[in-house]
C-alpha cells in the first residue's frame, strides 16, 4: 500500500499562515493531488503536483519532494471559510487519498 | 456548465431492499469512479470504469456493482444494504491520458444514504 499520514487536526488563526504535511511510502505514482472538502459536501480540487517543488494558486500552494516522501499544502491570509478537511491523494493506477486533516481557523 | 451530477442527494432504504444511486456527467471524461466516504474518513475507493473497463478494488463487498452504459453515466447498485453500508457515496471523473500523466479528479456533490 501506500500508506499516506497526515495529521489528524490542527488549529491556526484567521489571517495567519498554515502548513499541513503528507507523507507517504511509495515511489510509484504519477502526481499528488490536494482537495479541501467541507463538511457534508464533495471533495474540491485544490491543487497538484507532478514534478518536485513549489506550485502556487493564489493563497494555496503545494509543494512535492519525491525523494523525501513528502508533500505539503501551505494557505495563507487564513479566512473562517478555510476550516475543512483537506485531503491529499496519490495518483498511480488510481487515487489514494490520505486520511485528511481537519483545518479549524480561529477568530 | 460542465459538470457532475449525482441523484439522488439524499436516499433513504431499508435493511436489505435493493438501491441504485446514479452519476452522470458532462465532461466527457473516460474514467469514472465511486467511492464510499463514511463519516470523519477519507473517500474509500469501491471501484472505477476507464473507458467500458471495470476494475473492482479487492476488498469492494460482493453487495456493490456497478453499470456503465455509456460513457456519460454511470450507477452504483446496492443489493442488499446493511446498516453498515450507510455512507456518503462519491461519483468522481477524471481525464486519463495514458501512463505517467496525471489530470485532477472531480467530484458530483455525492449521495448521502440512510440504511433504516
Amino acid at each position: 500500500g501506500q500508506n499516506i499520514d497526515q495529521p489528524t487536526e490542527m488549529t491556526a488563526t484567521e489571517g495567519a499562515i498554515v502548513q499541513i504535511n503528507c507523507t507517504y511510502q511509495t515511489s510509484g505514482f504519477n502526481g499528488l493531488f490536494w482537495y479541501q472538502q467541507h463538511a457534508g459536501e464533495a471533495p474540491t480540487f485544490l491543487s497538484y503536483n507532478v514534478l518536485d517543488g513549489l506550485e502556487e494558486k493564489g493563497r494555496f500552494s503545494s509543494f512535492l519532494s519525491r525523494s523525501k516522501g513528502y508533500s505539503y499544502l501551505l494557505l495563507k491570509e487564513l479566512q473562517m471559510k478555510d476550516s475543512a478537511s483537506y485531503l491529499c491523494a496519490l495518483y498511480g493506477q488510481n487515487f489514494v487519498f490520505g486520511p485528511g486533516t481537519r483545518l479549524s481557523v480561529l477568530p | 456548465d460542465a459538470m457532475v451530477i449525482q441523484n439522488p442527494r439524499y436516499q433513504v432504504t431499508q435493511f436489505g431492499k435493493p438501491v441504485t444511486l446514479s452519476c452522470s456527467q458532462t465532461l466527457n471524461h473516460n474514467v469514472m469512479y465511486w467511492y464510499q466516504q463514511k463519516s470523519s474518513q477519507a473517500p474509500k475507493l469501491l471501484f472505477h470504469y476507464y473507458d467500458k473497463d471495470f476494475n473492482n478494488e479487492a476488498d469492494t463487498p460482493d453487495n456493490f456493482q456497478s453499470r456503465r452504459p455509456n460513457t456519460s453515466f454511470c450507477f452504483l447498485d446496492i443489493r442488499s444494504p446493511g446498516l453498515g453500508d450507510a455512507a456518503m457515496y462519491l461519483c468522481a471523473t477524471s481525464s486519463f491520458g495514458g501512463s505517467g500523466t496525471a489530470d485532477t479528479q472531480y467530484f458530483g456533490p455525492g449521495t448521502r444514504l440512510t440504511v433504516l
